[in-house]
């Protein structure tokens, strides 16, 4: 059953702190998207990659986030320093190179930042 | 940005009843999605419609893709339990692989 894993399922830390959200792509999948989920925002595009290189991360604050993919298998989201304002649920999803939209979504790691 | 503009917000009805939920915008999309949502899930993609006026049938789903192409539309029939969960649209402009989300619509269907 090919699924988008995404690790830690939840975390909570100091703000202050560094953390970092990894995600498994579904197997053959090109392109890799980060999101992020608040009630008042709903859901937001952070940064997205297609072939392991970073297409748009317009959508990310560049002080304290950023988003690699080390390989095909694995992409990260980093925050440091982490701020309560970044509690919210990160969702990675994965997708082919077409209907490339239909993206596939992780159950998402929910942070907490106290 | 670019908003989308999806209603009702929330919906209560009895199993077995029909719901109708919608998304429009200002702006022209070239591609509407439908995803649902359940708690402690990520969404999961409902249907996609890439032409305008296309209609697309997923078991008891039905999805529009407006004639005017600032709009979507989702209708389930004969609701069940398990459909609860919330209901969001999403939609790409042009050639943009960025997908742009509705705020969602939360269903509650009572037994």
């Amino acid at each position: 059953d090919a699924r988008v894993t995404q690790t830690p399922r939840h975390k909570v830390t100091e703000m202050g702190q560094e953390v970092t959200m990894r995600c498994q792509p579904i197997l053959g999948h090109n392109t890799v998207f980060w999101y992020r989920q608040t009630m008042m925002q709903g859901l937001e595009l952070l940064a997205y990659f297609r072939n392991r290189a970073p297409l748009d991360d317009s959508g990310m604050p560049k002080d304290r986030f950023s988003a690699e993919m080390p390989d095909a298998t694995l992409a990260t989201l980093k925050i440091q320093p982490s701020e309560p304002r970044d509690s919210a649920v990160y969702f990675c999803a994965s997708g082919s190179t077409a209907p490339i939209t239909e993206a596939f979504f992780g159950q998402g790691t929910r942070l907490t930042v106290v | 940005g670019q908003q989308l503009n999806q209603s009702p917000q929330s919906m209560f009805i009895q199993e077995g009843e029909d719901v109708s939920m919608n998304c429009t915008s200002s702006s022209i999309f070239n591609t509407w999605l439908w995803y649902k949502q359940e708690p402690g899930e990520g969404p999961v993609l409902l249907i996609a419609l890439y032409k305008a006026g296309e209609l697309t049938s997923n078991g008891r789903l039905t999805a529009q893709f407006g004639i005017t192409r600032k709009d979507s539309f989702l209708n389930i029939s004969a609701s069940i339990p398990s459909d609860v969960g919330i209901y969001f649209c999403a939609g790409a402009q042009g050639g943009s692989e960025k997908l742009v989300f509705g705020k969602g619509m939360k269903l509650t269907v009572n037994p």
